[in-house]
């Protein structure tokens, strides 16, 4: 089983706004990382750190965390946002990483 | 920025496979290399990490003692044997270069550039 939990599936309407969100007694220590993957294709960084960026990925991806929960925003969601959704962090205090489940996110 | 990795492969059941990840466009030594693997339909999952640098490795608990992530600088590659195969390790691999940030209390760890993967299909 993952250290790391997020709900399984997450719709969301066009143009509305999501968040899809990762559980873990890590992230109470260590700040999450965000990859977005479609079918057929490798992952994607979206976020990582205290809530950046890469470069090229869309203001309408943001990030926050409370407590043991990281969460990842998409403010306007648009169809090609539609994925599968993986946080990524430290595992425990050893120096293995471990990914939550995905969510697979539907935009309707 | 790139990270090559190498072809499909089919192994039978107790078999090895030894798959590379080749990196250009950056210092190879600068950066970690990961190794990540999806099962079909299922999601990610993290199996170790190599500092190409001094090449120590640190393992998923899950894979000690079935894996090897090794190397060789001279080529900018990486590569990661799995011994003992069995039908459950049919999968796509990844490689993934790995960089960190640290806030002064707080660090993530992320996965910047990933390779397009490496299907392994074990079948008797």
């Amino acid at each position: 089983s993952s250290e790391l939990t997020q709900d399984p599936a997450v719709s969301v309407a066009l143009g509305q706004t999501v968040r899809i969100t990762c559980q873990g007694d890590s992230l109470r220590n260590y700040y999450a990382s965000w990859y977005q993957q479609k079918p057929g294709q490798a992952p994607l960084l979206v976020l990582y750190g205290r809530y950046e960026r890469p470069s090229g990925i869309p203001h309408r991806f943001s990030g926050s965390s409370s407590g043991n929960t990281a969460s990842l925003t998409i403010t306007g969601a648009q169809a090609e946002d539609e994925a599968d959704y993986y946080c990524n962090s430290r595992h425990g205090s050893g120096d293995q990483l471990v990914f939550g489940g995905g969510t697979k996110l539907t935009v309707l | 920025v790139q990270l090559v990795q190498s072809g499909a492969e089919v192994r039978k059941p107790g078999a090895s496979v030894t798959l590379s990840c080749e990196s250009s466009g950056y210092t190879f030594i600068t950066y970690y290399i990961h190794w990540i693997r999806q099962a079909p339909g299922q999601g990610l999952e993290w199996m170790g990490i190599i500092n190409p640098s001094g090449g120590t490795t640190t393992y998923a608990q899950k894979f000690q003692g079935r894996v090897t992530m090794t190397r060789e600088t001279s080529r900018s590659t990486v590569y990661m044997e799995l011994r003992r195969l069995r039908s459950d390790d049919t999968a796509v691999y990844y490689c993934a270069r790995g960089d960190s940030v640290n806030y002064g209390g707080l660090s993530s760890y992320y996965m910047d550039v990933w390779g397009k993967g490496t299907t392994v299909n074990v079948f008797s």
